[in-house]
């Protein structure tokens, strides 16, 4: 049974960057497709990218492909979303899940507020 | 870019109660959806895959139906616990797109 845990709360500034990891434990880590979503405070869904570590390339949701970075590390089970250019909008809850076939399991979600 | 609407925005349900939530795409996507459940400070659920397939775990209360661009969820005999906002996803592997709908509430009436 896959399990998500993500790292914790961020605070940043307008103009900065950030990163969030998001740890998986069984299952074959390699194998699984981990996608990158966030929801606004009061708001939707909206995905970002995903990665398959195997595969090694990442794909990007075109709203985000300048400013999105996802990598993965095979020998801590963790994929990373590393986001450039924050502003007020970015300030959200960023999840991470499995796919495919529907997003299962999620991880806890991490909250990430920009402001000066 | 395919859209996903929801109706109603808000649902009030007496518990006990059937109902139905309704997600329609802006073009076909066969059965490539998916349903979720999220409740206040949680991640969100998966409920259904497939436009119909449950989830590990699921309750058979809960059912999905539809193809092509009129897709629905019905929860059979509401229970307390299932109240929050559901939202429904449309999937496509390759090339990836992912899109959700605003989601519909479902509340105590």
């Amino acid at each position: 049974q896959v399990q998500l845990v993500q790292s914790g709360a961020e605070v940043k500034k307008p103009g900065s960057s950030v990163k969030v990891s998001c740890t998986a434990s069984g299952g074959t880590f390699s194998r699984h497709t981990i996608s990158w979503l966030r929801q606004a405070p009061g708001q939707g869904l909206e995905w970002m990218g995903r990665i398959t570590p195997v595969l090694e390339t990442p794909n990007y949701a075109q709203k985000f492909q300048d400013r999105v970075t996802i990598t993965a590390d095979e020998s801590t089970s963790t994929v990373y979303l590393q986001l450039t250019g924050l502003t007020s909008d970015d300030t959200a809850v960023y999840y991470c899940a499995r796919d495919p076939m529907g997003f299962d399991p999620w991880g806890q979600g991490t909250l990430v507020t920009v402001s000066s | 870019e395919i859209v996903m609407t929801q109706s109603p925005a808000t649902l009030s349900v007496s518990p006990g109660d059937r109902a139905t939530l309704s997600c329609r795409a802006t073009q076909s996507i066969g059965t490539n959806l998916a349903w979720y459940q999220q409740k206040p400070g949680q991640a969100p659920r998966l409920l259904i895959y497939t436009a119909s397939t449950r989830a590990n775990g699921i309750p058979a209360r809960f059912s999905g139906s539809g193809s092509g661009t009129e897709f629905s969820l019905t929860i059979r005999s509401l229970q307390s616990e299932d109240f929050g906002i559901y939202y429904c996803q449309y999937y496509n592997n390759w090339p990836p797109e992912y899109s959700f709908g605003q989601g519909t509430k479902v509340e105590i009436k």
